[in-house]
């Protein structure tokens, strides 16, 4: 049972245009969200992250929107540049201590066209 | 250097040796979790150690996946008599700790894997 579902295995944007990345998710009790990126032969690297309190957080070219009544998040790249070319995972997290296991999705490959 | 080194970097090895992956967490870091990803995959959830004790191990495939973590520290996951299936890269990645003070997560600071292919 996936948790944490990234429909897009691939997404090929054009260069300075918006990336837009989604996932969803299927627990209800998932409070906190993270997107991680990674590149060929490297572990992920934490990108931006977001509490179920807000719906929105930016940091920089990045944006993540959180609509938790569709249980959907996304990232937003803008403008997407070539070294953004990578995976990005979704992840997830819940409320209690036990809990704190991340479930992560299986990944969008993201392709900046020059 | 200052981030999670796992080694080796790739192994191989015949089906049915034992294998021990290690992980060298950031130093400070009391959350330590194990992932592996297979091809096509995402990553899935081994184990979780806060300090030394493994709340949570839900994610160990079978009885022939152990790890443990000794000084709060370092952290080795074992996998006995191997199977082709356990091919895959491991991951591991650690935190400050498993959550702050306002009860957001703490980023993980992931390695870069080790390798592990199975013959």
């Amino acid at each position: 049972d996936q948790q944490v579902k990234q429909n897009s295995p691939s997404l090929s944007v054009q260069e300075g245009r918006i990336s837009i990345l989604n996932c969803d998710y299927t627990n209800s009790m998932f409070d906190y969200f993270l997107w991680y990126k990674k590149y060929p032969a490297e572990g992920p690297t934490f990108l931006i992250s977001i509490s179920s309190i807000k719906d929105k957080n930016e940091d920089g070219r990045f944006t993540v929107f959180l609509n938790k009544s569709a249980k959907h998040l996304s990232l937003h790249i803008v403008p997407s540049q070539p070294g953004d070319s990578a995976v990005y995972f979704c992840a997830a997290s819940g409320k209690s201590y036990r809990d704190d296991k991340i479930i992560f999705g299986k990944g969008t490959r993201l392709h900046i066209l020059p | 250097g200052a981030g999670v080194s796992q080694s080796p970097s790739n192994k191989v090895t015949e089906k049915g040796k034992d294998v021990e992956l290690r992980c060298d967490p950031i130093s400070g870091h009391t959350a330590l979790y194990w992932y592996r990803q297979s091809l096509g995959q995402g990553l899935e959830f081994l184990i979780y150690f806060q300090g030394n004790s493994a709340p949570d191990k839900s994610g160990l495939p079978s009885d022939r996946f152990s790890a443990e973590r000794t000084g709060g520290s370092v952290s080795t996951l074992t996998i006995q008599r191997t199977q082709q299936e356990d091919s895959a890269v491991y991951l591991c990645a650690s935190s400050l700790e498993a959550r702050g003070i306002r009860g957001e997560n703490q980023p993980q600071h992931f390695g870069d894997g080790t390798r592990l292919s199975i013959l």
